[in-house]
């Protein structure tokens, strides 16, 4: 079974700053998505951005990127310019492409980001 | 188009007592979920069904029942309430690589 692990539970950055969080994976699949959500305190599930395992280039949606090291199995998020809006809930997620890809997504415990003014 | 919606939004519920909780989504999608989150956690696959029909167990499934009778709805079933049933429960659903959430309905067992 796939584990997700994010070792930061809150970080804190100044407004207009760049923040790095981070995730890392344990599997032995070679191909898989990995995702990060957004949680506010509305509780609403909200997708971040999406890296496929195949794809070598990092994923960039606007202020937000990815790092993805296949080897290292290790997947961060750096939000730059951070905005008070930033602030929320921060999930990793693993899913798998076996079994025709229909498995649920593997959730790390969370990352609480704050953003200071 | 709503994306996927859940019913009811909170709901309290003495130990003992049964409810079901409805998802729809109105994106033809074939993959739906049922997730619960607990303080401190991610979110946890109950169940999940893969089209009408057909249902499969997840990692957390026991104390729930589910069914999809038809495509744009999946029910999550609560027989018994426990206590440790008290939860976050969010739905979702996917066509290809990306899962699309509900806004989660917050169930307390008293």
């Amino acid at each position: 079974a796939q584990t997700v692990t994010q070792s930061q539970p809150e970080m804190s950055v100044q407004e207009a700053e760049t923040v790095t969080l981070s995730c890392t994976y344990d599997t032995s699949e070679s191909d898989y998505y990995l995702f990060w959500y957004k949680q506010p305190p509305s509780r609403q599930m909200i997708l971040v951005i999406r890296q496929e395992a195949y794809k070598q280039q990092n994923a960039t949606e606007n202020r937000f990127s990815v790092n993805f090291q296949k080897a290292a199995k290790s997947f961060s998020l750096k939000i730059s310019d951070s905005q008070l809006g930033d602030a929320a809930m921060y999930f990793c997620a693993y899913r798998s492409l076996s079994g025709g890809g229909a498995d649920g997504l593997t959730f790390g415990k969370g990352t609480h980001l704050i953003i200071q003014p | 188009n709503a994306g996927v919606t859940q019913t009811p939004k909170f709901r309290v519920l003495k130990t003992g007592q049964s409810m079901t909780l409805l998802c729809a989504q109105d994106m033809n999608h074939e993959y739906m979920y049922w997730y619960r989150q607990d303080p401190g956690m991610g979110l946890r696959l109950i169940h999940y069904s893969v089209g009408e029909g057909t249902t499969a167990k997840g990692e957390v499934p026991d104390g729930y029942n589910v069914s999809r009778l038809k495509k744009q709805n999946f029910l999550l079933g609560l027989e018994s309430a426990a206590p440790s049933q008290t939860s976050v429960y969010f739905c979702a659903s996917t066509l290809g690589g990306t899962q699309y959430f509900g806004p989660g309905t917050r169930l307390l067992v008293l």
